[in-house]
């Protein structure tokens, strides 16, 4: 079946590097594609959201790059902290009449920010 | 503007006994979405509300169900509850409606041991 999956399953990185996590997706009516945080006992947090029709969004201190000719999505965190210790996770979501409302999880990368 | 809250925090309950989850959508919201998530997995959709109605839904069973009530909150019921029922249950708000937003918002969940 259709699925969203990650390269890495852990990513350690030292403070104020840059981190990178990659994702890849098999659903090529994907529209629509979210990062979330997870941290240990906690729900989901939004990071940042990517539409389709564009390839590369910014927020503060993250960029969502998305590369739809080989079905690629990637998390760059920028002067990565401490703080951004957790699971990440990407998520996708089908055009209206293919998968409406769902969201399809990827396993998740291990994120661990070392001072 | 409070987020999406669930209840109750923490559930023990035996094989073959029946639970009640609630859920109630971030202010402006219209839209429920349930998630199960396995220790060190990603979330699986189970179903979707709106117009207190299900929309959507995923491959569960139906011990498996919901309901959505007027002021747009939400319960997940799951019967007969077995072993693998252990795990976390996630709502995630959205709207469909005024204000659309494909963004799905989660809450902290509440977790579900079966023994």
């Amino acid at each position: 079946g259709e699925s969203v999956g990650l390269h890495l399953p852990t990513l350690s990185v030292q403070e104020g590097d840059n981190s990178i996590i990659n994702c890849a997706y098999s659903n090529s009516a994907s529209d629509y594609f979210i990062w979330y945080k997870q941290e240990s006992g906690k729900g989901p947090q939004f990071i940042i959201d990517i539409r389709s029709n564009m390839d590369k969004r910014q927020g503060q201190r993250v960029t969502v790059l998305l590369n739809k000719t080989v079905k690629h999505l990637s998390l760059q965190i920028a002067a990565t902290q401490p703080g951004d210790s957790a699971v990440y996770f990407c998520a996708e979501k089908g055009g209206l009449g293919t998968s409406y409302g769902k969201l399809t999880f990827g396993q998740g990368t291990i994120l661990t920010v070392h001072p | 503007d409070a987020g999406v809250t669930q209840s109750p925090t923490h559930l023990i309950k035996t094989r073959g006994q029946q639970v009640t989850l609630r859920c109630s959508p971030k202010s402006g919201h219209d839209t429920v979405s349930w998630y199960q998530q396995a220790l060190g997995q990603g979330p699986q959709f189970i179903f979707q509300y709106y117009e207190e109605e299900e929309r959507q839904r995923g491959n569960f069973p139906d011990r498996f169900s919901g309901h959505q009530f007027p002021n747009y909150s939400s319960e997940l019921n799951v019967n007969a509850l077995l072993l693998g029922d252990s795990a976390l249950y996630l709502c995630a708000s959205s709207s469909v409606g005024t204000g659309h937003t494909d963004t799905q918002y989660f809450g902290p969940g509440t977790r579900l041991t079966v023994l």
